[in-house]
């Protein structure tokens, strides 16, 4: 059985750089095909890809936040990080991380997600 | 970019057919991907490439992709059903979601 979890800040300054973690279980990142990718949701908002990360280390962006975002993975603990510097309040979402099988594929298995608010 | 088009609202009377659209530029060469989301709650995958459910989704859902549109058609709706529908697809090394369709059963 996949699953994965989000965990991290709930609550960032402006300015500062979010860090939040994915581990998940039931899969490895070592296998082929396999990538995890991040999307978040603003409140009462539409789904926004961020990033993704493949099991060969390839790693893809939204060019829209590609300056801002660094995404990694540490294969032994199961883990994927995503960074995203100079954080805004126009950031606050729900941040999800999602497992997927193969390129091209769909995000088949996704994380509880995880609330971020950007506040001084 | 590439772009997806979903209407912001369908309604569908309790057992009948609903379809909710994704409109993008020759949609129909790509593999299509369907989420639902319920309030509160992770999306969940639907429909993938296009036509393929996962396993534990209803047959009642069911999804076409062609031309310009794709298509996710939920047969017999449910209370159950309603929630928030988006598309997705992969288009120059960029995952591209709808801007979602909220679904309401009458």
């Amino acid at each position: 059985q996949i699953t994965l979890k989000e965990s991290g800040p709930t609550l960032v300054k402006p300015t500062q750089t979010l860090t939040l973690t994915c581990t998940f279980s039931g899969f490895s990142l070592s296998t082929s095909g396999v990538g995890v990718g991040w999307i978040r949701q603003p409140p009462g908002k539409a789904l926004e890809w961020l990033a993704l990360i493949y099991w060969n280390d390839d790693k893809r962006y939204s060019p829209s936040l590609k300056s801002r975002l660094t995404i990694t993975k540490d294969t032994s603990k199961n883990q994927v990080v995503l960074t995203m510097t100079n954080m805004d309040p126009v950031d606050t979402a729900t941040y999800y991380c999602a497992h997927r099988k193969d390129y091209f594929g769909a995000f088949d298995i996704w994380g509880q997600g995880t609330m971020v608010t950007v506040s001084s | 970019s590439y772009e997806l088009t979903q209407p912001l609202s369908v309604s569908v009377a309790l057992g009948q057919t609903a379809r909710i659209t994704c409109g993008g530029n020759n949609i129909g060469s790509k593999n299509v991907h369907w989420y639902q989301q319920k309030p509160g709650q992770a999306p969940v995958l639907v429909i993938y490439r296009d036509s393929n459910r996962p396993s534990g989704i209803p047959e009642r859902f069911s999804g076409s992709n062609s031309g310009n549109t794709a298509t996710l058609t939920i047969s017999r709706a449910q209370a159950g059903d309603e929630a928030d529908y988006y598309c997705q697809v992969w288009d120059s090394s960029t995952e591209v979601f709808g801007g979602g369709t909220k679904l309401t059963v009458l």
